[in-house]
């Protein structure tokens, strides 16, 4: 069993609808919980973080982690056709990475329909 | 602020060659991290430096090393480039207490 799931997609939707991004992972050390988006040919580039359970609001996203079900998800409200990217989750122990770094889901690409 | 710059963005390899990655990370961070990232794999940790040091190490060959300069600067190695080793190499620097990485844009290797 791997330590992070992830979907692979691709996930397709149109422009205007609301997206459920999501993760489940296997180690209940991790503390610290990202998102990072990724354009082709460019690193990825954090979007958000949460740090333990509950919910995180930054502007048309929002990322929710579940300690208990080991489940985090992120929510993109008003998708639009910019936002067409992969997006990869990420976990660790500690804020700076830890001793094995961040361990990263394989990543969800996603499909905003104009 | 500049972000983190990787040199070069593209490299193509020979079985058997050695190859070296640079990694110039944000102005003040003093961590620099590296991962690889393949479609079968996805985005593996390779190593971490602090300060000149190596503090953590993924689950890779000894082919993979890298060191850090003084100026935070760090280069990773590769010797006896195999097949396998085709990937896009990120380096990812940290610092002043925030969560998480700033990526670089990568650094694609083909080996053939």
């Amino acid at each position: 069993q791997k330590e992070v799931e992830q979907d692979p997609g691709p996930l397709s939707v149109p422009e205007g609808a609301i997206v459920s991004l999501n993760c489940t992972y296997s180690n209940s050390a991790f503390q610290y919980f990202m998102w990072y988006r990724q354009y082709s040919r460019k690193g990825p580039e954090l979007l958000m973080y949460t740090y333990s359970s509950g919910n995180k609001e930054d502007g048309r996203f929002t990322a929710q982690v579940d300690k208990s079900s080991k489940y985090i998800s992120l929510f993109i409200r008003d998708s639009q056709p910019s936002d067409s990217a992969t997006y990869l989750c990420a976990m660790s122990e500690d804020s700076g990475g830890g001793a094995d770094g961040l361990t990263f889901g394989k990543g969800t690409h996603l499909i905003i329909q104009p | 602020k500049a972000g983190v710059t990787q040199t070069p963005r593209y490299l193509i390899k020979t079985r058997g060659q050695q190859v070296t990655l640079s990694c110039s990370p944000i102005s003040g961070h003093r961590s620099v991290s590296w991962y690889q990232q393949t479609p079968g794999q996805g985005l593996q940790f390779l190593f971490e430096y602090f300060s000149e040091t190596q503090r953590n190490k993924g689950n890779f060959p000894g082919r993979f090393s890298g060191r850090q300069f003084s100026n935070s600067r760090s280069e990773m190695n590769v010797s006896t480039l195999e097949l396998g080793d085709s990937a896009l190499y990120l380096c990812a620097s940290t610092g002043g207490g925030g969560v998480g990485y700033t990526f670089g844009s990568g650094t694609r290797l083909t080996v053939v």
